[in-house]
């Protein structure tokens, strides 16, 4: 079991409104992520970070935003939340083998957000 | 067009027998691919991982097979249980580096009956 966590694990909440989701790991990895997964659909990376005070948004076009200012916390906020946001998202972090060059993404719970 | 494509969809077998899940892939160049085991309500788990040089790998009960040419992997679950309803995940990497990029499957969803 990974040392990785998200909270809260469901939330629901009107439209317009401002959330933060939660994710730490306890594992010492610089690197660290969010996806974004509907139902029935593959993962979709929409941040990254690879350290403290590194941010970079993914391959899917998010208004969501995050920050990296510990390296075991990285949250994601929506500034006004809107239906369309609906959907659950997975944190991850990630080492690499340093004589394989292979990389373990080990992946919190996941947040599931129904926005009304 | 996802570069990487499972089949089947869904999967619905009775305990206790084996079934095959399949994974093609285009993405090009190649490092490793993984496969992903995802409960319900929970983040997806390794289950296996394999470069261009392995064509098999097993964890138990699962065993997962790679045909680099062909671009195609398996993976085989031997004597079902119910604990193996979830979906199963396709991953494959384009390099090993800091610099790779991951590309995921839709997934295979399992359901297995007592």
């Amino acid at each position: 079991e990974a040392d990785i966590y998200q909270t809260p694990r469901y939330l629901v909440i009107g439209t317009g409104k401002k959330i933060t989701l939660e994710c730490s790991q306890t594992m010492g990895h610089d690197k660290m992520y969010w996806y974004q997964q509907d139902p029935g659909m593959e993962l979709h990376l929409i941040h990254y970070s690879y350290g403290v005070n590194s941010t970079e948004k993914g391959d899917l076009s998010s208004e969501s935003t995050v920050s990296r200012i510990r390296t075991e916390h990285f949250p994601l906020t929506l500034e006004s939340a809107r239906p369309s946001h609906t959907s659950q998202y997975l944190c991850a972090s990630s080492r690499t083998d340093r004589t394989f060059l292979i990389e373990t993404q080990y992946f919190g719970p996941g947040t599931r957000l129904l926005v009304l | 067009k996802n570069q990487v494509e499972q089949s089947p969809q869904s999967l619905i077998i009775l305990e206790g027998k084996n079934c095959t899940l399949q994974c093609n892939y285009t993405v090009s160049p190649f490092s490793n691919l993984r496969w992903y085991k995802q409960d319900t309500g929970r983040g997806p788990v390794s289950l296996t991982i394999m470069t261009f040089s392995e064509n098999t790998k097993s964890n138990g009960r699962y065993t997962a097979t790679l045909d680099a040419d062909t671009k195609q992997s398996s993976l085989h679950i031997t004597a079902s249980q119910l604990s193996d309803s979830a979906s199963y995940i396709c991953v494959v990497s384009d390099r090993g580096s800091t610099l790779g990029r991951l590309y995921f499957g839709r997934g295979t969803q399992l359901t297995v009956w007592p």
